[in-house]
């Protein structure tokens, strides 16, 4: 099975920040890498798949790069409703593994 | 709208059993790939089981292999996980969630998502 690794698995930041989350599959992956926010007691919300193309309705201060074993993803500006944790997955091969979770936080 | 709603979780005792269900609406159950991930309290989301569109083919996490069988009812609109031989590492909040495939770019991954069932493994 293909193992994720994400960085750092917390961080406190400000309205406005500039957030950057890192994300390293244990092979490569190609682009198959997507990105979920979770807040508190909800279901999982697709924000980045194919490693940089954003799911549609998603604001574009979100963005994602990289392709291989490492990615990222980027908040240009934090807002209030984007604390959360955030999820990278591979679904280069099955299981389509989820890296261990970033919680964003103030 | 398209939707999917988990039900089935509840109270088991270690060892024993439990049926998921993950009713579809809104969109062609058929056509699509369908998955269940777990969320034990306080921890990350895991993987856990997937099928094909027509349940050809069938995908296990290690951790559920031989305990748990996914299948479905393209009839019924219907995605199931039968839960077997449950251990206290298998409470969690299980979601479904359709997969979509996508050619340029060249990508996989999970759209929708139910709101989640709780299973909790306790004697």
């Amino acid at each position: 099975d293909i193992q994720m690794t994400q960085s750092p698995s917390s961080l406190s930041a400000s309205v406005g920040d500039r957030v950057t989350i890192t994300c390293r599959a244990s092979q490569s992956v190609s682009t198959y890498l997507n990105w979920y926010q979770q807040k508190l007691g909800k279901a999982p919300k697709l924000l980045i798949y194919a490693a940089s193309s954003l799911q549609s309705g998603v604001p574009s201060r979100f963005s994602g790069s990289g392709s291989g074993t490492d990615f990222t993803l980027t908040i240009s500006s934090l807002q209030p409703e984007d604390f959360a944790t955030y999820y990278c997955q591979q679904s280069y091969s099955t299981p389509f593994t989820f890296g261990p979770g970033t919680k964003v936080d103030i | 709208e398209v939707q999917l709603v988990e039900s089935g979780g509840g109270l088991v005792q270690p060892g024993g059993s439990l049926r998921l269900s993950c009713a579809a609406s809104g969109f062609t159950f058929s056509t699509y790939a369908m998955h269940w991930v777990r969320q034990a309290p306080g921890k990350g989301l895991e993987y856990v089981s997937a099928i094909t569109s027509n349940g050809g083919r069938t995908y296990y996490a290690n951790s559920v292999k031989g305990r748990f069988t996914i299948s479905r009812d393209n009839s019924k609109n219907t995605l199931y996980l039968q839960m077997g031989s449950l251990r206290a590492e298998d409470m969690a909040v299980y979601y479904c969630a359709r997969e979509i495939i996508v050619v340029v770019p060249a990508a996989k991954y999970m759209d929708v998502w139910g709101k989640g069932t709780t299973v909790s493994v306790s004697s």
